[in-house]
């Protein structure tokens, strides 16, 4: 079956606009977890969703959002981005969440902020 | 406040031998424990986890221990193969609003 799949792979803004990130699941997939990577910070929780609702949330400011959708895709929107903002994003899905041993990562989404 | 955290950015181990990566965490509320592999321009994989009512989870070469007491958890890997060189990521899971902590990484270098 089809992996997690994160659209745009690469990206390019400037500081003060805002910006939108999607992550297809597995089929099948109801929980969808969000996660930022840098070089200093390393990897960090942003949120995880399941079934719709927001479950599960990282230490992040409210410039940091998503959703999830019927059919459990899901958007991550970063507004206001600051040049700190500059990271690899990456998002997993599993069947139940975090606990399920069967988390998958998608290739992730790069962000660099001009 | 890094809440988990891999003191050891480094590690470099023969081929055959054991690995062993450690982590601690500060957080009492946590009680789940994971442990992830990353390769290089790829994304992370979920490695082996444990609960906090077990101290120890075996899963074929890699076995993961947790020491409550200590706050303390270990990734053994037996034996080491080259292709386990990668950065791992050691994480802490709470459902009492501490959400998913990770360690900052230890890049596990096996040479033949």
């Amino acid at each position: 079956k089809a992996g997690v799949t994160q659209t745009p792979r690469y990206l390019i803004k400037t500081r003060g606009q805002q910006v939108t990130l999607s992550c297809s699941p597995i089929s099948g997939h109801r929980s969808v977890s969000w996660y930022q990577q840098t070089p200093g910070q390393g990897l960090q929780f942003l949120f995880e969703y399941f079934s719709e609702t927001q479950r599960n949330k990282g230490n992040f400011p409210g410039r940091f959002s998503g959703r999830q959708f019927s059919n459990s895709r899901s958007e991550m929107n970063v507004s206001t981005l600051e040049l700190g903002d500059s990271a690899l994003y990456l998002c997993a899905s599993s069947l139940v969440g975090i606990r399920d041993n069967e988390q998958f990562f998608g290739p992730g989404t790069r962000l660099t902020v001009l | 406040d890094q809440q988990v955290k891999q003191n050891s950015p480094s590690l470099s181990v023969q081929e055959g031998r054991i690995s062993i990566l450690n982590c601690d965490y500060t957080n009492s509320m946590f009680d789940y424990f994971l442990w992830y592999k990353k390769y290089p321009a790829e994304g992370p994989t979920f490695l082996i986890s444990i609960s906090s009512i077990k101290d120890k989870n075996e899963d074929g070469r890699f076995t993961v221990f947790l020491n409550k007491s200590a706050k303390h958890l270990s990734l053994h890997i037996v034996p080491s193969q080259p292709g386990d060189s990668a950065v791992y990521f050691c994480a802490a899971f709470s459902n009492s609003g501490y959400a998913l902590n990770f360690g900052k990484g230890t890049s596990l270098l096996v040479t033949p």
